[in-house]
Parts: C-alpha cells; sequence; structure tokens
C-alpha cells in the first residue's frame, strides 16, 4: 500500500518562503510529484523528482531525498495567488504514468 | 499540455440511481485515470483506463459499482452505480502528458451530490 503526510495547513505572509514537507511510505517508488489546487479548481502540476535533489522552476523548488523517504516542495517570495492547497504524489508504476496523492496542505497567505 | 473537458460539471441526484460521467480529451491518451475527491480532502485514484482493455480498480472500488468505458484514446466514461450519499464527491478524470510522462493533466471535475 501506500501512506503519505503532509502538514494539514501551513500560514505565511506575502514575500516570506514557506517549505511543505511529505514523507512516504509505498510498496513501489519511481518518483515525487507536487500539484498545485486553488478552491473550486483541478490540481495543477508542480514539479516532478524522480532523482535525489533539487528542482528549481522559478519561484518554486522541489526536493526529493529517497533514502529518507522524504520530500519538499519550497515556494519563495509568496504572493496571495498562491494560497491554495498543494499535493505531493507518488509515482509507483514504472510503465505508466499512476500516481497516489497526499493529504494535501492547505497554504494560506496572508498580507 | 492536454485540455479535458468533463460532462456534467454537476449533478445532484437521488438515491439509487446512476450517474455515467463523460470525459474528453483534445488528443490521443493511452492511460486515463478517475478520482475520487471530497471537498478540502485528498484525490483517491479509483481506477486506470487503458483503451482496448478492462480498467484496473484500485483496492475498495468495484467494476459492478463503478463501471468505466474507454472506446477510443480520447474518451471515457466512469458510471456512478446505485448511489448512496456517500457517493457524494468530486469525480475527475486526468491523463498523463504526451512527451512528459511524469506530469498529469486533470479535467474540471464533476460535482455530484446523492440525496
Amino acid at each position: 500500500g501506500q501512506s503519505l503526510e503532509q502538514p494539514s495547513e501551513v500560514t505565511a505572509v506575502e514575500g516570506a518562503i514557506v517549505q511543505i514537507n511529505c514523507t512516504y511510505q509505498t510498496s513501489g517508488f519511481y518518483g515525487l510529484s507536487w500539484y498545485q489546487q486553488h478552491d473550486g479548481g483541478a490540481p495543477t502540476f508542480l514539479s516532478y523528482n524522480a532523482l535525489d535533489g533539487l528542482e528549481e522552476t522559478g519561484r518554486f523548488s522541489s526536493f526529493l531525498s529517497r533514502s529518507d523517504s522524504y520530500g519538499y516542495l519550497l515556494l519563495q517570495e509568496l504572493q496571495m495567488k498562491d494560497s491554495a492547497s498543494y499535493f505531493c504524489a507518488v509515482r509507483v508504476s514504472y510503465n505508466f504514468n499512476k500516481f497516489y496523492f497526499g493529504s494535501g496542505t492547505k497554504l494560506n497567505v496572508k498580507p | 499540455s492536454a485540455v479535458i473537458s468533463q460532462k456534467p460539471s454537476r449533478d445532484i441526484c437521488q438515491r439509487g440511481t446512476s450517474l455515467t460521467i463523460q470525459c474528453q480529451v483534445d488528443s490521443q491518451v493511452t492511460m486515463m485515470f478517475w478520482y475520487r475527491q471530497q471537498p478540502g480532502q485528498s484525490l483517491t485514484l479509483i481506477a486506470t483506463a487503458n483503451q482496448g482493455s478492462e480498467a484496473t480498480y484500485e483496492s475498495g472500488f468495484v467494476i459492478d459499482k463503478f463501471p468505466i468505458s474507454r472506446p477510443n484514446l480520447t474518451f471515457s466514461t466512469l458510471t456512478v452505480s446505485n448511489m448512496s450519499p456517500e457517493d457524494s464527491s468530486i469525480y475527475l478524470c486526468s491523463v498523463e502528458g504526451a512527451g512528459s510522462y511524469n506530469e498529469q493533466f486533470f479535467g474540471p471535475g464533476t460535482r455530484l451530490t446523492v440525496l
């Protein structure tokens, strides 16, 4: 089976940096993704890590440590529009793009 | 990227009835996925639909309750059968990105309320 843990809620102010952690236990692991979902919207892809290390995409970075079964999403220069839910998701199949999602972290950005 | 549409966007149904949700993609894709999401909760994978073969269901989901069709490479349907209020949820379909197999694109979802 799969188990992914994330903090349920995080609050930060505009311009700050916030880190959302994700720990996982899976029967197979091929990579970790992050998705953003605004209220009433569909999840949208942010990043994918298959190898250990940090991947940077603009204000967002994602980190993976396979030995620790741990990853995080780092959001810099927070903006009000970053208020959303963030989900980590593990890829469990080599053959196709099958993911299991964490419980989600609601990020509240305050002025 | 892939553009996905779902019909209906929302519905209110009576207990014991069935609803079929349609998912249309603007490009041909091998795999399509169906998820369920309670408001404010995580996405739970229901099944994986590969064109030309039976859908593969996750633990806790069965074909009799959630029959899936996948008649071609751009379309799939999910039926929620013999509904109960516990089936009230948002149902989303998703596809893997062509050329970016680590990314999934999601449809806008179908918000289902069962009375």
